[in-house]
């Protein structure tokens, strides 16, 4: 059954580093999106991408946040100038685009800014 | 972003049991609503989308209710395996294209 697949599982970073999470969505999905979740709390959606910009964004997706699509398989997101508050699971998602809406989750990059 | 409200729990259910949680959410004009299962510290995982005739995969139903504004998840003869948090998610449509989630109900399955 095709995943989602996101890499590194865990990522550490020192405050006011960038960081790039990656994603490689399911392959014949055309609809991208972040969310994240802080420990405890629940998930909250980023950012979704379609054809190549940006389609909605949440008031957590800042300026210190950008997605690409560098290529045709992998999604990622950056952050420029990670705070302490960054610190959580980011999962990426894709759907199909035709049909239910249904959206599938990778595994997650568990950040920690330290 | 409107609001998604779930009982957080725990609910203790002994093995066999039937458990049913509902989920209310603000938004009258959302449109599609799902659930998800959500292990400790992995992705929420699709465990259905509720359709407004209401739907049934396997030991799970799930409904919505339009007028009052829930969905529900039934589980019956509840597995060990069950025991997780389950996680209420609508799409509110109109533009947005994000899930709004609730925090999720915390299931505990008790031999």
């Amino acid at each position: 059954e095709p995943e989602v697949t996101q890499t590194p599982s865990h990522q550490v970073t020192q405050m006011g580093q960038e960081v790039i999470l990656r994603c490689v969505p399911i392959s014949n999905h055309l609809y991208f999106y972040w969310y994240r979740q802080i420990l405890g709390q629940k998930v909250e959606f980023l950012v979704s991408f379609y054809n190549n910009e940006i389609s909605e964004k949440s008031e957590i997706f800042d300026d210190q946040f950008s997605v690409e699509r560098p290529d045709g398989s992998n999604f990622t997101l950056k952050i420029r100038s990670t705070k302490l508050e960054d610190s959580a699971m980011y999962f990426c998602a894709s759907r199909a685009g035709t049909g239910p809406y249904e959206q599938y989750f990778g595994p997650g990059t568990r950040l920690t800014v330290t | 972003r409107k609001e998604v409200e779930q009982d957080p729990g725990p609910f203790n259910v002994p093995e066999g049991a039937t458990v049913a949680f509902n989920c209310t959410y603000s938004n009258s004009a959302s449109q599609s609503f799902f659930w998800y299962r959500q292990d400790c510290r992995k992705e929420p995982k699709l465990l259905m989308s509720v359709y407004s005739s209401g739907n049934e995969d396997g030991r799970f139903t799930a409904q919505l209710n339009r007028a009052s504004q829930y969905i529900s998840l039934l589980i019956r003869d509840s597995k060990l395996s069950d025991s997780a948090t389950y996680l209420c998610a609508v799409h509110s449509g109109g533009g947005a294209d994000g899930l709004t989630f609730g925090k999720g109900t915390h299931l505990i399955i008790q031999p």
